[in-house]
Protein backbone atom coordinates (compact mmCIF):
# COMPACT_ATOMS: atom_id res chain seq x y z
CA UNK A 1 0.00 0.00 0.00
CA UNK A 2 1.20 3.30 -0.95
CA UNK A 3 1.75 6.19 2.41
CA UNK A 4 3.04 9.50 2.08
CA UNK A 5 4.78 11.63 5.14
CA UNK A 6 4.83 14.87 5.47
CA UNK A 7 7.32 16.05 8.26
CA UNK A 8 6.34 19.50 9.72
CA UNK A 9 2.67 20.55 9.93
CA UNK A 10 3.81 24.05 10.16
CA UNK A 11 6.80 25.64 8.50
CA UNK A 12 7.92 29.28 9.11
CA UNK A 13 10.69 31.00 6.68
CA UNK A 14 11.31 34.17 6.66
CA UNK A 15 11.00 36.39 3.29
CA UNK A 16 13.80 35.49 0.53
CA UNK A 17 14.98 32.37 2.87
CA UNK A 18 14.90 28.89 1.13
CA UNK A 19 12.04 26.86 1.30
CA UNK A 20 12.41 22.92 2.56
CA UNK A 21 8.80 20.96 2.68
CA UNK A 22 9.55 17.83 3.67
CA UNK A 23 8.04 14.04 2.19
CA UNK A 24 8.64 10.87 1.97
CA UNK A 25 6.65 8.48 0.48
CA UNK A 26 5.99 4.41 0.84
CA UNK A 27 5.21 2.05 -2.69
CA UNK A 28 5.27 -1.22 -3.52
CA UNK A 29 5.95 0.40 -7.26
CA UNK A 30 7.90 2.86 -8.66
CA UNK A 31 5.76 5.61 -7.60
CA UNK A 32 4.46 8.55 -9.26
CA UNK A 33 4.59 11.85 -7.23
CA UNK A 34 3.32 15.12 -7.00
CA UNK A 35 3.17 18.22 -4.73
CA UNK A 36 0.03 20.52 -4.85
CA UNK A 37 -0.87 24.02 -3.16
CA UNK A 38 -3.75 24.67 -1.71
CA UNK A 39 -4.63 28.59 -0.84
CA UNK A 40 -7.38 29.62 2.22
CA UNK A 41 -10.60 28.19 0.84
CA UNK A 42 -9.31 27.27 -2.46
CA UNK A 43 -8.96 23.85 -4.48
CA UNK A 44 -5.85 22.32 -4.98
CA UNK A 45 -3.46 23.48 -7.70
CA UNK A 46 -0.58 21.10 -9.29
CA UNK A 47 2.79 22.62 -8.62
CA UNK A 48 4.75 19.96 -9.95
CA UNK A 49 5.09 16.16 -10.52
CA UNK A 50 7.31 13.34 -11.01
CA UNK A 51 6.89 10.40 -13.04
CA UNK A 52 9.81 9.13 -15.29
CA UNK A 53 13.06 10.67 -16.19
CA UNK A 54 14.78 13.22 -14.41
CA UNK A 55 14.58 13.20 -11.34
CA UNK A 56 15.02 16.77 -10.48
CA UNK A 57 11.25 18.56 -11.30
CA UNK A 58 10.69 21.62 -12.09
CA UNK A 59 7.33 23.34 -11.45
CA UNK A 60 5.51 26.30 -11.13
CA UNK A 61 6.11 29.57 -9.10
CA UNK A 62 9.94 28.41 -8.90
CA UNK A 63 9.61 25.18 -6.96
CA UNK A 64 11.02 22.83 -7.64
CA UNK A 65 11.85 18.53 -5.94
CA UNK A 66 13.79 16.08 -6.45
CA UNK A 67 12.86 12.10 -6.48
CA UNK A 68 15.42 10.53 -4.46
CA UNK A 69 14.66 6.61 -4.74
CA UNK A 70 17.49 5.61 -1.85
CA UNK A 71 15.79 7.83 1.07
CA UNK A 72 12.13 7.73 -0.41
CA UNK A 73 12.09 11.10 -0.58
CA UNK A 74 10.52 13.71 -2.85
CA UNK A 75 11.51 17.29 -1.14
CA UNK A 76 9.79 20.51 -2.21
CA UNK A 77 12.49 23.63 -2.09
CA UNK A 78 12.58 26.93 -3.66
CA UNK A 79 15.86 29.08 -3.06
CA UNK A 80 13.71 31.98 -2.00
CA UNK A 81 10.42 32.51 -0.60
CA UNK A 82 8.09 35.04 -1.23
CA UNK A 83 5.18 35.76 0.44
CA UNK A 84 2.61 34.99 -2.06
CA UNK A 85 3.75 31.42 -1.29
CA UNK A 86 1.88 31.52 1.82
CA UNK A 87 -0.32 28.09 1.49
CA UNK A 88 -0.63 24.57 2.59
CA UNK A 89 1.29 22.07 0.36
CA UNK A 90 0.40 18.55 -0.04
CA UNK A 91 2.29 15.83 -1.34
CA UNK A 92 1.07 13.02 -3.03
CA UNK A 93 1.66 9.44 -4.28
CA UNK A 94 -0.09 7.79 -7.05
CA UNK A 95 -1.87 4.20 -6.83
CA UNK A 96 -3.75 2.38 -8.35
CA UNK A 97 -7.51 1.34 -7.06
CA UNK A 98 -10.33 -0.01 -8.40
CA UNK A 99 -11.54 1.92 -11.29
CA UNK A 100 -8.90 4.34 -12.10
CA UNK A 101 -5.75 5.48 -10.48
CA UNK A 102 -6.40 7.51 -6.81
CA UNK A 103 -4.16 9.67 -4.80
CA UNK A 104 -2.81 9.39 -1.45
CA UNK A 105 -2.14 12.49 -0.14
CA UNK A 106 0.53 13.44 2.68
CA UNK A 107 -1.30 15.65 5.79
CA UNK A 108 0.25 18.82 4.74
CA UNK A 109 2.72 20.94 5.37
CA UNK A 110 0.90 24.84 5.68
CA UNK A 111 3.71 27.23 5.34
CA UNK A 112 4.77 31.30 6.47
CA UNK A 113 6.47 33.46 5.36
CA UNK A 114 7.92 36.21 7.82
CA UNK A 115 8.16 39.47 6.09
CA UNK B 1 -10.90 28.93 -19.84
CA UNK B 2 -11.12 25.44 -19.65
CA UNK B 3 -12.16 24.39 -16.13
CA UNK B 4 -14.11 22.65 -12.96
CA UNK B 5 -16.45 24.51 -11.55
CA UNK B 6 -18.35 23.71 -8.36
CA UNK B 7 -21.37 25.42 -6.91
CA UNK B 8 -21.97 26.80 -4.28
CA UNK B 9 -18.86 27.87 -2.87
CA UNK B 10 -20.32 28.33 0.59
CA UNK B 11 -23.28 25.72 2.19
CA UNK B 12 -24.83 26.08 5.30
CA UNK B 13 -27.58 23.11 6.00
CA UNK B 14 -29.18 21.96 9.30
CA UNK B 15 -28.75 18.76 11.22
CA UNK B 16 -30.00 15.58 9.05
CA UNK B 17 -31.18 18.02 6.06
CA UNK B 18 -30.15 16.43 2.60
CA UNK B 19 -27.90 18.81 0.70
CA UNK B 20 -26.67 18.32 -2.72
CA UNK B 21 -23.69 20.23 -3.97
CA UNK B 22 -22.54 20.39 -7.35
CA UNK B 23 -19.59 19.83 -9.20
CA UNK B 24 -19.45 20.94 -13.47
CA UNK B 25 -16.19 20.71 -15.77
CA UNK B 26 -15.26 22.22 -19.41
CA UNK B 27 -12.53 20.12 -19.70
CA UNK B 28 -14.24 16.94 -20.96
CA UNK B 29 -12.47 14.51 -18.49
CA UNK B 30 -13.48 11.22 -18.35
CA UNK B 31 -13.08 10.55 -14.60
CA UNK B 32 -14.19 12.52 -11.98
CA UNK B 33 -13.45 12.77 -8.05
CA UNK B 34 -15.22 13.88 -4.76
CA UNK B 35 -12.82 14.37 -1.65
CA UNK B 36 -13.77 15.45 1.73
CA UNK B 37 -11.34 17.75 3.27
CA UNK B 38 -11.50 18.80 6.83
CA UNK B 39 -10.03 21.19 8.45
CA UNK B 40 -6.36 20.97 8.77
CA UNK B 41 -6.37 17.27 6.97
CA UNK B 42 -5.65 16.04 3.65
CA UNK B 43 -8.21 15.62 0.93
CA UNK B 44 -10.12 12.51 1.39
CA UNK B 45 -10.91 10.27 -1.55
CA UNK B 46 -15.18 9.50 -0.87
CA UNK B 47 -15.93 8.03 -4.44
CA UNK B 48 -14.96 8.52 -8.09
CA UNK B 49 -16.51 8.04 -11.59
CA UNK B 50 -14.10 6.49 -14.37
CA UNK B 51 -16.76 7.52 -17.38
CA UNK B 52 -20.34 6.15 -16.24
CA UNK B 53 -18.25 3.59 -13.81
CA UNK B 54 -19.09 4.71 -10.14
CA UNK B 55 -16.08 3.42 -7.56
CA UNK B 56 -16.94 3.74 -3.99
CA UNK B 57 -14.36 3.83 -1.24
CA UNK B 58 -14.72 1.43 1.18
CA UNK B 59 -14.80 3.55 3.93
CA UNK B 60 -17.04 6.22 3.00
CA UNK B 61 -20.48 6.22 4.74
CA UNK B 62 -23.28 5.49 3.32
CA UNK B 63 -24.76 8.37 4.17
CA UNK B 64 -23.14 9.72 1.04
CA UNK B 65 -24.05 9.17 -2.55
CA UNK B 66 -23.02 10.70 -5.88
CA UNK B 67 -24.70 11.46 -9.41
CA UNK B 68 -23.21 11.28 -12.52
CA UNK B 69 -25.77 12.69 -15.13
CA UNK B 70 -23.78 13.13 -17.99
CA UNK B 71 -19.86 13.82 -18.60
CA UNK B 72 -20.12 17.25 -18.10
CA UNK B 73 -21.32 16.82 -14.08
CA UNK B 74 -21.39 15.62 -10.93
CA UNK B 75 -23.37 15.61 -7.93
CA UNK B 76 -22.47 15.38 -4.41
CA UNK B 77 -26.01 14.40 -1.98
CA UNK B 78 -25.40 13.78 1.33
CA UNK B 79 -28.72 12.57 2.91
CA UNK B 80 -28.79 13.09 6.21
CA UNK B 81 -25.48 15.37 7.31
CA UNK B 82 -23.97 14.97 10.84
CA UNK B 83 -21.84 17.36 12.68
CA UNK B 84 -19.12 15.88 11.98
CA UNK B 85 -19.99 16.07 7.69
CA UNK B 86 -18.89 19.81 7.74
CA UNK B 87 -15.86 19.93 5.93
CA UNK B 88 -14.86 20.55 2.51
CA UNK B 89 -15.45 19.17 -0.70
CA UNK B 90 -13.32 18.64 -3.59
CA UNK B 91 -13.75 17.80 -7.02
CA UNK B 92 -11.80 16.72 -8.80
CA UNK B 93 -11.33 15.76 -12.80
CA UNK B 94 -8.58 13.86 -14.66
CA UNK B 95 -8.23 12.32 -18.70
CA UNK B 96 -7.89 9.02 -18.54
CA UNK B 97 -4.50 9.12 -20.01
CA UNK B 98 -3.06 11.77 -17.90
CA UNK B 99 -1.82 12.05 -14.31
CA UNK B 100 -2.91 15.17 -13.51
CA UNK B 101 -6.41 15.83 -11.60
CA UNK B 102 -7.45 19.32 -12.05
CA UNK B 103 -9.37 20.44 -8.52
CA UNK B 104 -12.16 22.65 -8.61
CA UNK B 105 -11.99 25.51 -5.54
CA UNK B 106 -14.37 23.61 -3.21
CA UNK B 107 -17.94 23.73 -1.20
CA UNK B 108 -17.25 24.44 2.07
CA UNK B 109 -20.27 22.84 3.85
CA UNK B 110 -21.16 24.16 7.48
CA UNK B 111 -23.81 21.70 9.22
CA UNK B 112 -25.89 23.65 11.99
Amino acid sequence: AQSVTQLGSHVSVSEGALVLLRCNYSSSVPPYLFWYVQYPNQGLQLLLKYTTGATLVKGINGFEAEFKKSETSFHLTKPSAHMSDAAEYFCAVKHSGAGSYQLTFGKGTKLSVIP
Amino acid sequence: DAMVIQNPRYQVTQFGKPVTLSCSQTLNHNVMYWYQQKSSQAPKLLFHYYDKDFNNEADTPDNFQSRRPNTSFCFLDIRSPGLGDAAMYLCATRWTNNNEQFFGPGTRLTVL
